[in-house]
């Protein structure tokens, strides 16, 4: 099936330095990513939509300058967590459906940030 | 407005059927998903039904849908040890890949011997 590579899984940084999250489909093609935040013990939050070739549509109350989208090619979309602070600290997990289908949205595995 | 409700926890007894519950306000979703979370992973999905449909089943998983009332229900049967995890159902509203999913907020099921 359809496998989400998310890099890396698990990450420790220092308040103020920024974290660069990969999200990359394996054996398709996205055109489109999903960035979600998920706080502990509560539902994943959408925080923004990653189109390829053009700027990323945030949620509201997302701040774009803090969560940097680059979404380059149709199977990488990045997420950068602009200095970094504390209250940043979650799970955030990606995800893409394959242009082929418009129905299954498959998920990488997440990456815990940790910001001391 | 958009939004998915789900109760936040269900023990069942091993062996027996887990039922778990949702429901949505969006008449305009077109897919249904239920997505399952163990501790530190990821989301897998589980299944997902198209908005026209009314049930599906898939091995443990019957899914039933009642568009009419908007609610949404998930039946693992012969629950085992390893279904414990949380159970996120999701809809999907708009027909393209680029359609928003919007999650309920999970269903944390305990399996008792």
């Amino acid at each position: 099936g359809a496998v989400v590579s998310q890099h890396p899984s698990r990450v420790i940084c220092k308040s103020g330095t920024s974290v660069k999250i990969e999200c990359r489909s394996l054996d398709f093609q996205a055109t489109t990513m999903f960035w979600y935040r998920q706080f502990p013990k509560q539902s994943l939050m959408l925080m923004a939509t990653s189109n390829e070739g053009s700027k990323a549509t945030y949620e509201q109350g997302v701040e774009k300058d803090k969560f940097l989208i680059n979404h380059a090619s149709l199977t990488l979309s990045t997420l950068t967590v602009t200095s970094a602070h504390p209250e940043d600290s979650s799970f955030y997990i990606c995800s893409a459906t394959p242009i082929s289908t418009n129905e299954k949205l498959f998920f990488g595995s997440g990456t815990q940030l940790s910001v001391l | 407005g958009e939004d998915v409700e789900q109760s936040l926890f269900l023990s069942v007894r091993e062996g027996d059927s887990s039922v778990i519950n949702c429901t949505y306000t969006d008449s305009s979703s077109t897919y249904l998903y239920w997505y399952k979370q163990e501790p530190g992973a990821g989301l897998q999905l589980l299944t997902y039904i198209f908005s026209n449909m009314d049930m599906k089943q898939d091995q443990r998983l019957t899914v039933l849908l009642n568009k009419k009332d908007k609610h949404l229900s998930l039946r693992i049967a012969d629950t085992q040890t390893g279904d414990s995890a949380i159970y996120f159902c999701a809809e999907s509203i708009g027909y393209s890949s680029a359609s928003k999913i919007i999650f309920g907020s999970g269903t944390r099921l305990s399996i008792r011997p």
